[in-house]
């Protein structure tokens, strides 16, 4: 069974920085691509981050150059480090495994997710 | 990066079908078949229920059903129960830059 378990999440001051963290089980975590969507309150799904197989990223605009996503293989955990956290950014964070490797496709398998927010 | 539109809301009685848009461009919707919906009840991660267009995953049921048309992809909830009511999202493939793209959402009611 696929399990995908956020952590990492809390009240973080504007400016601040977060990791996150999406510890994987029940799939060859080195296989697949990942991603981060995220949802703010009340509102809809937004794509954040995505790291194929072999390491290339991307990211949405609104948070380029402000958050990095990695993975670890070996632990079978995938990160997002955020940084110059801005109000807007608080919002439930979701792992969510690709059905692509080295390309990307769609988010078969989704976390519970983790809630971040900044504020002062 | 705009999303790709959806109406906000859509209602229908038990049994009935209904159909939800999701309008794109031709960079995203209309240039890939790469389309995905996803289901999501109030409190809940979401769910994938239909990918590549028209395919449904394993497990989900029958009744739910995609299609694509030009820059305009659907998704039709035949039979329409009271489990549907949820928000659902359409999602694209858009650029190896930017690779996806949501739609607005749209939330399912059921009278």
């Amino acid at each position: 069974e696929v399990q995908l378990l956020e952590s990492g999440g809390g009240l973080v001051q504007p400016g601040g920085s977060l990791r996150l963290s999406c510890a994987a089980s029940g799939f060859t975590f080195s296989n697949y691509a990942m991603n981060w969507v995220r949802q703010a309150p009340g509102k809809g799904l937004e794509w954040v981050s995505a790291i194929v197989v072999g390491g290339s990223t991307y990211y949405a605009d609104s948070v380029k150059g402000r958050f990095t996503v990695s993975r670890d293989n070996s632990k079978n955990t995938l990160y997002l480090q955020m940084s110059s956290l801005r109000a807007e950014d608080t919002a439930l964070y979701y792992c969510a495994k690709d059905y692509g490797d080295y390309y990307l496709y769609y988010f078969d398998y989704w976390g519970q997710g983790a809630l971040v927010t900044v504020s002062s | 990066q705009s999303a790709l539109t959806q109406p906000a809301s859509v209602s229908g009685s038990p049994g009935q079908s209904i159909t939800i848009s999701c309008t794109g461009t031709s960079s995203d919707v209309g240039g890939y078949n790469y389309v995905s919906w996803y289901q999501q009840h109030p409190g809940k991660a979401p769910k994938l229920i239909i990918y590549a267009v028209s395919n449904r995953p394993s497990g989900v049921s029958n009744r739910f059903s995609g299609s694509k048309s030009g820059n305009t992809a659907s998704l039709t909830i035949s039979g329409l129960q009271a489990e549907d009511e949820a928000d659902y999202y359409c999602n694209s493939y858009r650029s190896i830059s930017s690779p996806y793209v949501f739609g607005t959402g749209t939330k399912v009611t059921v009278l």
